[in-house]
């Protein structure tokens, strides 16, 4: 079966420019998430959507950042004008849900953003 | 914050050895999960230990938690090149966001 899948791999980007990364969930996964990882740390948790609904944002860094899922599948992470600091690698994970959220996420290889 | 602080930071070892590392967090926890990530890659889930758990197997890896020191361990027996890969730790609380420290890069030599 096929697991998380994250388009594009790399994304190069001008200061100011808007981008928009894409997450594919492994069928079936209810729960999505978003991640930011900067270069020799781990990562840091962005958005969790449940089917379409976001159900904590609490981690996006500005109101540049805008993540949704409309059909509880697909899942996109829009980034408007953006700044040098955001690049980065941008994970997306999915997960079944499970009681007191005991499951384990599948993560995605993730899209390298750089912004010149 | 829940975060999951692992140490050390590097480890280097000869294939065959055993590698450990530990993790450590500030809160109440609901379980322990342990990824690796092989570099340029995303995450792959290695095991999670339940809060009422105190030790688990699964293959070569051996993870403990003492939950009344806030701690983890993630034990990697007899070591080989392939194990070469940043290991985090990530603590898990209320609902379903997982927080990951700075992780410990292990580097095994052939």
């Amino acid at each position: 079966g096929a697991g998380v899948s994250q388009s594009p791999r790399y994304k190069v980007a001008k200061r100011g420019q808007d981008v928009a990364l894409r997450c594919d969930p492994i069928s079936g996964h209810v729960s999505l998430f978003w991640y930011q990882q900067a270069l020799g740390q781990g990562p840091e948790f962005l958005t969790y959507f449940q089917n379409e609904a976001q159900l904590d944002k609490s981690g996006l860094p500005s109101d540049r950042f805008f993540a949704e899922r409309p059909e509880g599948s697909v899942s996109t992470l829009k980034i408007q004008r953006t700044q040098q600091e955001d690049s980065a690698v941008y994970l997306c994970a999915s997960s079944l849900p499970g009681a007191y959220s005991n499951q384990p996420q599948h993560f995605g290889d993730g899209t390298r953003l750089s912004i010149l | 914050s829940q975060q999951g602080e692992e140490d050390p930071q590097a480890l280097s070892i000869q294939e065959g050895e055993n590698a450990t590392m530990n993790c450590s967090y500030k809160t109440s926890i609901n379980n322990l999960q342990w990824y690796r990530q092989n570099s340029g890659r995303g995450l792959v889930h290695l095991i999670l230990i339940r809060s009422n758990e105190r030790e688990k197997h699964s293959g070569r890896l051996r993870v403990t938690l003492d939950t009344s020191k806030k701690s983890s361990s993630l034990l990697i027996t007899a070591s080989r090149a392939a194990d070469t890969a940043s290991y985090f730790c990530a603590p898990q609380a209320a609902g379903n966001k997982l927080t990951f420290g700075g992780g410990t890069r292990v580097l095994v030599k052939p």
